[in-house]
């Protein structure tokens, strides 16, 4: 299995849900990662996981949580999150954190209304 | 921090000939250098990468090439077609993490 999945495909929250985006792959990778992606921007690093460890948050604000349960799932909690928000959420996996190939997966769609 | 800068933003040429991307990074310590293609509503998908132990690295009508003297590097897709129509990010690798550029726009027509 060459894929990194991601559910669901389309979130739409209102500011007051609580909602998880889903994130699994099955190729052994130690690294994991959550991006938010604006339309026409480039994707903006969020959270990177290695070994299950949290390395990396990129000063996310706390309405944004991440848990990495084993080495194949990275899930990111929602909670009171605002309009601006809203954008496609990619998870994508790598062998280790330096120097590998990260994979994507087709993103979570998320509306914030 | 990484600073990744990409040109053009916009690139329109005709079926058949050849495009070049440009980037260019500030940290020197940056070693692994991958460019990714997003057609629109997709997932980015790695296309080619190159490493900082080598100069050019070429697969089909794809080719990389990098001067790590200059830190900068180039995407070179010859006899393009319609479908290499999409969104091009270059991205250089720190420490821990990849920081990509702003992305080209390329447009193939036929």
């Amino acid at each position: 299995d060459t894929e990194v999945t991601q559910t669901p495909k389309h979130l739409v929250m209102g500011m007051t849900n609580k909602k998880s985006l889903k994130c699994e792959q099955h190729m052994g990778h130690r690294a994991m990662y959550w991006y938010k992606q604006k339309a026409k921007k480039p994707p903006e690093l969020m959270f990177v996981y290695s070994y299950e460890k949290l390395s990396i948050n990129e000063s996310v604000p706390s309405r944004f949580s991440p848990e990495c349960p084993n080495s194949s799932l990275l899930n990111l909690h929602l909670h009171a999150l605002q309009p601006e928000d809203s954008a496609l959420y990619l998870c994508a996996s790598s062998q280790a954190t330096a120097l590998y190939e990260q994979y994507f997966g087709p993103g979570t769609r998320l509306t914030v209304t | 921090g990484e600073n990744v800068e990409q040109h053009p933003s916009t690139l329109s040429v005709q079926e058949g000939d050849s495009a070049v991307i440009k980037c260019t990074y500030s940290d020197s310590a940056s070693n692994y250098f991958p460019w990714y293609k997003q057609e629109l509503g997709k997932r980015p998908q790695l296309i080619i990468d190159i490493r900082s132990n080598v100069g050019e690295k070429k697969d089909q009508r794809i080719a990389v090439t990098l001067n790590k003297t200059a830190k900068h590097f180039s995407l070179h897709i010859t006899e393009t077609q319609p479908e290499d129509s999409a969104v091009y990010f270059c991205a250089a690798h720190g420490f821990q993490k990849l920081v990509f550029g702003t992305g080209t726009r390329l447009l193939v027509s036929p």
